[in-house]
């Protein structure tokens, strides 16, 4: 089954810089790959999506980027505000459907 | 339909006591997911249905685990015999075939065994 690694576990960045969220996933039939922000005690909800056959998609100040080759995912996130401050997924489907990464916890520092 | 809904939002239960879970997904959406989610840790699949049909059961799911869905719309998991190791929050997503991978989450289940 896929298996997907997401780094770093804990992203403290000033508010206004940028942040950076990388994953890598093992099943190279993996073809949709979202990205899901959980604000604390809510429900994952999707931010941003990308199909295999894209190479990277923006989003107002979100992107992401895919490598199929190297099997890497990363999202962006540009000017960094309070409201942004959760823990970030990212997930990758195969034929078994999603699975997710163990999340970032992003904080942005005041 | 104002999205996912669960219940109940939290049980507390006594190791050994069975429990069970409801998820009503957005009404046009006929697919459905079960997840559970511990401290730190992203959501794990459990299982997954297409209509009244499941299709997928992970390996997490052991033989006190049930979900069904019976007539394709909500559906419930029950906990036989919990144990501690069993709380956790529980969730329910759904989607449309046209968009599989775009999953909605309900507010989840927090289950405390104890």
């Amino acid at each position: 089954g896929e298996n997907v690694e997401q780094h770093p576990s804990t992203l403290s960045v000033q508010e206004g810089d940028s942040a950076v969220i990388k994953c890598t996933y093992s099943d190279s039939a993996s073809n949709y790959f979202p990205w899901y922000k959980q604000e604390l005690g809510k429900r994952p909800q999707l931010i941003i999506d990308i199909r295999s056959n894209v190479g990277e998609k923006k989003d107002q100040r979100i992107a992401v980027t895919l490598n199929k080759t190297a099997k890497h995912f990363s999202l962006h996130i540009t000017e960094t505000q309070p409201e942004d401050s959760a823990v970030y997924f990212c997930a990758a489907r195969d034929a078994d459907g999603l699975t997710f990464g163990k999340g970032t916890h992003l904080i942005i520092q005041p | 339909d104002t999205g996912v809904s669960q219940d109940p939002r939290h049980k507390i239960t006594k190791r050994g006591q069975n429990v069970t879970f409801r998820c009503d997904p957005i009404s046009e959406h006929n697919r459905l997911y079960w997840y559970r989610q511990t401290l730190g840790q992203g959501p794990e699949f459990l299982t997954y249905f297409q209509n009244e049909a499941q299709l997928e059961k992970s390996r997490l799911l052991s033989d006190r685990f049930s979900a069904e869905r019976p007539k394709g719309s909500f559906s419930t998991l029950e906990i036989q015999r919990t144990e501690q190791g069993d709380s956790a929050m529980y969730l329910c997503a759904s989607s449309s075939d046209r968009r599989a991978g775009e999953l909605f989450f309900g507010e989840g289940s927090r289950l405390t065994v104890l």
